[in-house]
């Protein structure tokens, strides 16, 4: 089975730096997606990760070890607009392209 | 056109009605799925069509009845569904091709109630 793990909600404050961590137990690996979603609206893709490392783009940067099953979006510079959940999603091999969401990180930011 | 659009956004039904959800994408993606997503849950698949054709069911009841017509269309039907069964429909595509990295390109979703 999948296990994708991240915290339920998170507070930081505008201008800041915040980091949500999403760990996950699968088989057949093929890649872990970041999407933001804000309330009542679809989500939308952030990064992609398949290979170790970060990956930066803008503001929004995604890191990524396999060995450890573990990843991490970071956000700097937090605007108010930020406010929304961020869900953390495994791709799975001969699985026909198939992604599995975590839970989803509300994150709420403060002036 | 790098868009899915999903028809209607709301959506209202009686318990004893027959409605279908429609989505539609030009971007020749192969697949196709279903989500089903609760108010501060994840999206949970439903159901995966690719190259028009049913590859996963994720053990959706009966009165869930998808259809894909054609490449660049996916409907859900709807009959006789329960209260519980209120949220957002998602739809989503993507390319098969296992080398691409975008994921899936979420429509905005149909926010049903099933009053």
């Amino acid at each position: 089975g999948q296990n994708i793990d991240q915290p339920t909600e998170m507070t930081a404050t505008e201008g800041a730096i915040v980091q949500i961590n999403c760990t996950y137990q699968t088989s057949g690996f093929n890649g872990l997606f970041w999407y933001q979603q804000h309330a009542g609206e679809a989500p939308t893709f952030l990064s992609y990760n398949v290979l170790d490392g970060l990956e930066e783009k803008g503001r929004f940067s995604s890191f990524l070890s396999r060995s450890k099953g573990y990843s991490y979006l970071l956000l700097k510079e937090l605007q108010m607009k930020d406010s929304a959940s961020y869900l953390c999603a495994v791709r799975i091999r001969n699985a026909g392209n198939m992604l599995t969401f975590g839970g989803g990180t509300r994150l709420m930011v403060k002036p | 056109d790098t868009e899915v659009t999903q028809t209607p956004k709301h959506l209202v039904m009686g318990m004893t009605n027959k409605k279908s959800l429609k989505c539609e994408q030009h971007m020749g993606h192969r697949a196709m799925y279903w989500y089903k997503q609760k108010a501060k849950k994840p999206p949970e698949l439903m159901f995966v069509y690719s190259y028009e054709k049913l590859s996963i069911n994720e053990s959706v009841p009966s009165r869930f009845s998808p259809e894909c017509p054609n490449s660049s269309l996916l409907n859900l039907h709807l009959h006789a569904l329960q209260p519980e069964d209120s949220a957002l429909y998602l739809c989503a595509s993507s390319q098969e091709d296992r080398a691409l990295s975008y994921g899936y390109t979420f429509g905005s979703g149909t926010r049903l109630t099933v009053v």
